[in-house]
């Protein structure tokens, strides 16, 4: 069966410090992955997809980026954290664009 | 431009009534739609989904109406038990393109 799996399961982090969130599938291959932010009392936003390696389609211009260095890994990164960078973070995966999304239990942000 | 619209951002219903979440979509190419159910602290999980085909779709407690004329669809939750107080988000694509979700209705039922 396929899992999901994100780390850290939460953080804390000062502002203009960096990220690195890591998300990673088991049980499939070639996913398209997703990252989501949900900011405190808001919906889900779509930050970034990738239909294979190394393939980042960007959703939403901001501080953050994505990479994709293995067909099961996916990774959220910023160089500078901004204190708007806080909220749920979550990776999700799907067999195709417009399927069922399974999401990963999520990494809760705080910067101060 | 929000797609995909919940336009109550909670509700509130007492144990052994039905619960009905409510979403309506503004674009016309989507064919297929799904209902999340999110726990604090968690990822969102897999509820129940429906073709643009259907009008109606059940399983067990969750039924998920679409009303393709109106752009509305709705999801019934009975009897409501203290374990649904989630907050649901209903999403939506088409054509093969991206999921697009719904702001979420948080859902408390009281005991």
């Amino acid at each position: 069966s396929q899992t999901i799996h994100q780390w850290p399961a939460t953080l804390v982090q000062p502002v203009g410090s960096p990220l690195s969130l890591e998300c990673t599938v088991e049980g499939t291959s070639n996913p398209n992955l997703y990252w989501y932010r949900q900011a405190a009392g808001r919906g889900l936003q779509l930050l970034f997809y990738s239909v294979g390696i190394g393939q980042i389609s960007s959703e939403v211009p901001q501080n953050l980026s994505a990479s994709r260095p293995q067909d099961r890994q996916f990774i959220l990164s910023s160089k500078k954290l901004l204190l708007s960078d806080s909220g749920f973070y979550l990776c999700a995966w799907s067999q195709g664009a417009g399927n069922e999304q399974f999401f990963g239990p999520g990494t809760r942000l705080t910067v101060l | 431009d929000q797609q995909v619209k919940q336009n109550s951002p909670s509700l509130s219903v007492q144990e052994g009534r039905i619960s009905i979440l409510n979403c309506d979509y503004t674009n016309s190419m989507f064919d297929y739609f799904l209902w999340y159910k999110k726990y604090p602290a968690e990822g969102p999980t897999f509820l129940i989904s429906i073709s643009s085909i259907k009008d109606k779709n059940e399983d067990g407690r969750f039924t998920v109406f679409l009303n393709k004329s109106a752009k509305h669809l709705s999801l019934h939750i009975v009897p409501s038990q203290p374990g649904d107080s989630a907050v649901y988000f209903c999403a939506a694509n088409g054509a093969g393109n991206m999921l697009t979700f719904g702001g979420g209705t948080r859902l408390m039922v009281k005991p």
